[in-house]
């Protein structure tokens, strides 16, 4: 089955600077590729999406960028700012509605 | 309300109780999901229901046993737990279409606590 491995498991920046977080699949037939952002007691809210007919999309400051030769996809924050601070979890799927999640990245943006 | 609500938010239960955790979409979706939230770990899927029918089952013990009597509500019942079931239970939901994945919504969680 699908796995999907998230890095960093936590990554410190500093207010104004960019974060990258990376995830890799290993299910070459997974086709759809989110990302969810939770706060602290919070609950998981989709950020961005992307499929696997685009390299890359963008919203505002959020971008993500997938190779699927490489089977791997990035979410990238520009301008990070104090409640860009939470859990970033990514997920993959192939069939729709079974998604296999990476184990979360703790941003904190330091102002 | 409006979206995915979840009660009850909070639940300490013994091990030999039984309890059931609920789930409304207010979104008409066609497809409900539990996930187990746990400190460290992935959230992992544990089951899938599409129109009403079961089409997921991820390994899951059967001391958790869900229900869903149509597309807005979901149950998931509780019996005879285990310390390390101890975890954040999330519910979502989608609307399922030919064209492919779509839009996971949580609800905000039942935090369980096994003692």
């Amino acid at each position: 089955g699908e796995n999907v491995e998230q890095h960093p498991s936590t990554l410190s920046v500093q207010e104004g600077d960019s974060a990258v977080i990376k995830c890799t699949y290993s299910d070459s037939a997974s086709n759809y590729f989110p990302w969810y952002k939770q706060e602290l007691g919070k609950r998981p809210q989709l950020i961005i999406d992307i499929r696997s007919n685009v390299g890359e999309k963008k919203d505002q400051r959020i971008a993500v960028t997938l190779n699927k030769t490489a089977k791997h996809f990035s979410l990238h924050i520009t301008e990070t700012q104090p409640e860009d601070s939470a859990v970033y979890f990514c997920a993959a799927s192939r069939d729709g509605n079974k998604l296999v999640f990476g184990a979360g990245t703790i941003l904190r943006v330091k102002s | 309300e409006t979206g995915v609500t979840q009660t009850p938010r909070h639940l300490v239960m013994g091990m030999t109780n039984k309890k059931s955790l609920k789930c409304e979409q207010h979104l008409g979706h066609n497809a409900m999901y539990w996930y187990k939230q746990s400190a460290k770990k992935p959230l992992e899927l544990m089951f899938v229901y599409n129109f009403k029918e079961q089409t997921e089952n991820n390994s899951v013990p059967s001391r958790f046993s869900p229900e869903c009597p149509n597309s807005s509500h979901l149950f998931l019942h509780l019996h005879t737990l285990q310390p390390e079931d101890s975890a954040l239970y999330l519910c979502a939901s989608s609307q399922e279409t030919s064209g492919g994945a779509e839009t996971q919504y949580f609800g905000p969680g039942t935090r369980l606590l096994v003692l």
